[in-house]
């Protein structure tokens, strides 16, 4: 069974920094790409930011982009997103999900989600 | 990029009933990729169809999609209690992903 469990989550003062984790099991990580997607309270979804199989490509949304950077072990089977210069619009639960290739198209499955609060 | 909009935002409908859900792009989304997604309150989204038209796995059959290039459409056959949620559609042909606002589909 596949299985994403992110963690890292919590609260950070505006300006800060916070890493978020994804332990991907249950399929070989290696050959799939990876999206970060969140959701604001009671709002809707925003993709954030995929990687490809080995890391060799990377997108943003461009309200992340210059502050957010997505990044993969195959090795430890682990997707990471180093959020730095937080604003409070960045305040949701973020999802990782999985991909049916090697690049990033549709997302089956997704995590749970760790919920970030950005807020002094 | 490309912007999805979804319609209507709230759509009241019985058990029984059939729901239509649409999903206009901004432009083409290329060779039909996009994705259907339903979310529960509490939960994760899961994917219903991708391909614009392709059931995922374990997706019953009262589920479907159509449409091509800027306009597509979501259809559950017959509404399940189970089938109340918001859904989603979402564009792969082109980076940014994006995500349309969501369709509500409410117990009348």
């Amino acid at each position: 069974e596949v299985q994403l469990v992110e963690s890292g989550g919590g609260v950070v003062r505006p300006g800060g920094s916070l890493r978020l984790s994804c332990a991907a099991s249950g399929f070989t990580f290696a050959d799939y790409g990876m999206s970060w997607v969140r959701q604001a309270p009671g709002k809707g979804l925003e993709w954030v930011s995929g990687i490809n199989w080995d890391g060799g490509s990377t997108h943003y949304a461009d309200s992340v982009k210059g502050r957010f950077t997505i990044s993969r072990d195959n090795a430890k089977n682990s997707l990471y997103l180093q959020m730095n210069s937080v604003r409070a619009e960045d305040t949701a639960l973020y999802h990782c999900a999985k991909s049916s290739s090697g690049h990033y198209n549709w997302f089956d499955p997704w995590g749970q989600g760790t919920l970030v609060t950005v807020s002094s | 990029e490309i912007v999805l909009t979804q319609s209507p935002g709230t759509l009241s409908l019985s058990p029984g009933e059939r729901a239509t859900l649409s999903c206009r792009a901004s432009q083409s989304v290329g060779s039909s990729f996009l994705a259907w997604y339903q979310q529960k309150p509490g939960q994760a989204p899961r994917l219903l169809i991708y391909g614009a038209s392709s059931r995922a796995t374990g997706i019953p059959d009262r589920f479907s999609g159509s449409g091509s290039g800027t306009d597509f459409t979501l259809t559950i056959s017959r509404l399940e209690p189970e089938d109340f949620a918001v859904y989603y559609c979402q564009q792969y042909g082109s980076s940014p992903r994006t995500f349309g606002g969501g369709t509500k589909v409410e117990i009348k």
